[in-house]
């Protein structure tokens, strides 16, 4: 079975701008999970998405967002980049919820200049 | 104070040595996660308990919940265990995890 799969593997961005990442579950998982990475503040929960609905949401501001469609496939997406932006995003995947054993992707490297 | 806490944030062990890593948490929690992240990023999970005790090869998890304290133990080190660990908790009133900090394990041959 393929495992998590994110793209792109890395990005560089300038302040202002805006960027969309993607991430394709494990089949059959409908739950996916974003969450941010950075040296400082460590892994930090966005959102999650269950069956397209947003099913709850992290302390980021509304420059983030998100969605999952149909095939359970999700995006996130940050406008208005920031240097702070800067981070590791990962998502992970799991049958109905975060709170089982998450299978996560490789990541997206995000670069904010 | 973190409602996730990671101790030691960073050790180095020689090869063969018995490891172990603790994670304390002050949130009610439905179950605790540890995580392998090696460097690039990728993030494995290594268990996921709710009560007593959970082994896979030479690593062993174990969770006390009436005092809110995890260990995971390596047994016979290796330098291919060298990584991050990270403790997280699930449950909470938000419904999603809490991460600690994690812990630099590095072992040498």
């Amino acid at each position: 079975k393929a495992g998590v799969t994110q793209t792109p593997r890395y990005l560089i961005k300038t302040r202002g701008q805006q960027v969309t990442l993607s991430c394709s579950p494990i089949s059959g998982h409908r739950s996916v999970s974003w969450y941010q990475q950075t040296p400082g503040q460590g892994l930090q929960f966005l959102f999650e998405y269950f069956s397209e609905t947003q099913r709850n949401k992290g302390n980021f501001p509304g420059r983030f967002s998100g969605r999952q469609f149909s095939n359970s496939r999700s995006e996130m997406n940050v406008s208005t980049l920031e240097l702070g932006d800067s981070a590791l995003y990962l998502c992970a995947s799991s049958f109905l919820d975060s709170e089982e054993t998450q299978y996560f992707g490789p990541g997206t490297r995000l670069l904010v200049l | 104070k973190n409602e996730v806490e990671q101790s030691p944030q960073n050790l180095t062990a020689q090869e063969g040595e018995f490891i172990t890593i603790n994670c304390s948490y002050s949130v009610g929690i439905s179950a605790l996660h540890w995580l392998q992240q090696h460097p690039g990023g990728g993030i494995v999970s290594l268990f996921m308990l709710s009560s007593g005790k959970k082994k896979h090869g030479r690593l062993i998890a174990t969770i006390n919940i009436q005092e809110k304290h995890s260990s995971l133990h390596i047994t016979a080190s290796h330098p291919r265990d060298s990584a991050v660990y990270i403790c997280a908790v699930g449950g909470g009133s938000q419904g999603n995890l809490i991460f600690g900090k994690g812990t630099k394990l590095s072992v040498k041959p």
